[in-house]
């Protein structure tokens, strides 16, 4: 199917722990986004992507590690879990042009216990 | 720094009534504006994107304007029904084309229509 996709979709992981989540496009997309979804924080951009082999930081990147060797993949590594990271996250993608609108994958629950 | 506010947290109302829900942006360089859906434990929906040079944006019962100048957004949504609760979400794209087309979102505004 077209589209967006994150897997998993829930994932309960120890402090400590490396961990990666997955999202996957099927557009083509240049753009590739991943956000966090906190209670009283909103939405906020971790990493993003322009294209394969290019990525850069946004607002909260601490922690956190992205690769993109394909065009569709943008994996994003907990590289060792706390309980801060506990958090939705979601994966989103883009034409490369400016007015074009973003599509969200449907989130991936993490819990650091 | 881009800060988005999305005016009232929550907004409870009887089914048929028309609503408008708020969006402000401090940084009126913005490239455009999004709306979105966010239904409990799913992902964002997008409803309505309107550029910086367009006024407002249509889709059914959604209607959607932007006063750049004032930093101002609102989504308008007319005969209200129960399946339009959810939370709704704006978020700006700056008008800079080094910013990587990331999206500043607001908080969000939680709605439910009562039957």
């Amino acid at each position: 199917d077209a589209g967006i996709t994150q897997s998993p979709r829930y994932k309960i992981t120890e402090t400590g722990r490396q961990v990666t989540l997955m999202c996957h496009q099927t557009w083509s997309h240049s753009y590739m986004f991943w956000y966090r979804q906190d209670l009283g924080h909103g939405l906020r951009l971790i990493y993003y992507s322009a294209a394969a082999d290019i990525t850069d930081k946004g607002e909260v990147p601490d922690g956190y590690v992205v690769s993109r060797s394909k065009t569709e993949n943008f994996p994003l590594t907990l590289e060792s879990a706390t309980r801060s990271q506990t958090s939705v996250y979601f994966c989103a993608s883009s034409w490369a042009e400016m007015n074009t609108e973003a599509f969200f994958g449907q989130g991936t629950r993490l819990t650091v216990v | 720094k881009q800060e988005v506010t999305q005016i009232p947290a929550a907004l409870s109302v009887p089914e048929g009534e028309n609503l408008v829900l708020n969006c402000s942006f401090t940084d009126s360089a913005i490239y455009n504006l999004q709306w979105f859906r966010q239904d409990p434990g799913k992902g964002l929906t997008s409803l309505l994107l309107i550029q910086s040079s367009q006024r407002e944006q249509t889709s059914g019962r959604l209607n959607a304007s932007l006063d750049k100048s004032s930093g101002r957004s609102t989504l308008y949504i007319a005969a209200s029904q129960p399946g339009d609760s959810a939370t709704y979400l704006c978020a700006v794209k700056a008008d800079e084309s080094n910013a990587g087309n990331m999206l500043t979102f607001g908080g969000g505004t939680r709605l439910m229509v009562k039957p």
